[in-house]
C-alpha cells in the first residue's frame, strides 16, 4: 500500500517538543517530505529527505526515519508553529505524490 | 526570487468547464516538471496532474482522467490546467507547485498561493 498515516492532531505546549509521525509500507525505500501550511497560506516545505532542512527554515524543525516511520520534531515549538503539518512521498512506483491526512498542531 | 501565480478560478456550473494557469517567474521554467495540486475546503492536499519539462510526458490523478488536461507554454513561462464535466466534488483550491527532482521521490519546493474553483449550480 501506498497510504500515510499520521495523527489527526498533535498538541502541545510553548517551549515543548512536537514530534509528528507518518507512517508508510514503502518509507523504507522512499523519502518523505514534509511541508507546513498555516490557515489561509500556501503549503511550505520544511524538511525534504527525510531528514534535511531547506535554507530558511528554523534549526527547531528536524527530521528522523526508522523504519517504516518518519517522524518531524519541532523543538523550543513557538506559537507560529501552530499549522497543518503534511507528509509527502511517492506511490508504489514511486512516480506520483501521495500525501498524508495531515497533522494539526495546536500550541496550547 | 521564485514565483508562481495561479488565476482563473470562479464560479461554476456543475458539467461546465475552466481554464487555469499559473505564471512562473524566478526561475528557469522550462527546466522543471511542474504540478497542480488541490485542496477542498477543510480537507487535505491532493496531487491532481504533472507534466514533464518539455511538455512530453502527463500525468493524473485517476478521478479526473479523461476530465482535466494540463498543459503548459514554456516560451510563456505558464502552466495550465483545462477543465471540463466538472463536478462538485471538484471544488477546490488549486495550486500549481514546482518540482525540481531529478531523480527520487517526486516533491514540491515552491507552491502558488492558490486559485479557488467552486462547482455549483
Amino acid at each position: 500500500s501506498d497510504e500515510l498515516t499520521q495523527p489527526p492532531s498533535v498538541s502541545v505546549s510553548p517551549g515543548q517538543t512536537a514530534r509528528i509521525t507518518c507512517s508508510g509500507e514503502a518509507l523504507p525505500r522512499q523519502h518523505v517530505y514534509w511541508y507546513q501550511q498555516k490557515p489561509g497560506q500556501a503549503p511550505v516545505l520544511v524538511i525534504y529527505k527525510d531528514t534535511e532542512r531547506p535554507s530558511g527554515i528554523p534549526e527547531r524543525f528536524s527530521g528522523s526515519s526508522s523504519g517504516t516511520t518518519v517522524t518531524l520534531t519541532i523543538s523550543g515549538v513557538q506559537a507560529e508553529d501552530e499549522a497543518d503539518y503534511y507528509c509527502q512521498s511517492g506511490d508504489i512506483s514511486g512516480s506520483y505524490y501521495v500525501f498524508g491526512i495531515g497533522t494539526k498542531v495546536t500550541v496550547l | 526570487e521564485v514565483q508562481l501565480v495561479e488565476s482563473g478560478g470562479g464560479l461554476v456550473q456543475p458539467g461546465g468547464s475552466l481554464r487555469l494557469s499559473c505564471t512562473a517567474s524566478g526561475f528557469t521554467f522550462r527546466d522543471y516538471w511542474m504540478s497542480w495540486v488541490r485542496q477542498a475546503p477543510g480537507k487535505g492536499l491532493e496531487w491532481v496532474a504533472n507534466i514533464k519539462r518539455d511538455g512530453s510526458d502527463k500525468f493524473y490523478v485517476d478521478s479526473v482522467k479523461g476530465r482535466f488536461t494540463i498543459s503548459r507554454d514554456n516560451a510563456k513561462n505558464t502552466l495550465y490546467l483545462q477543465m471540463s464535466g466538472l463536478r462538485a466534488e471538484d471544488t477546490a483550491l488549486y495550486y500549481c507547485a514546482r518540482d525540481p527532482t531529478v531523480f527520487g521521490v517526486p516533491h514540491f519546493d515552491h507552491w502558488g498561493p492558490g486559485t479557488l474553483v467552486t462547482v455549483s449550480s
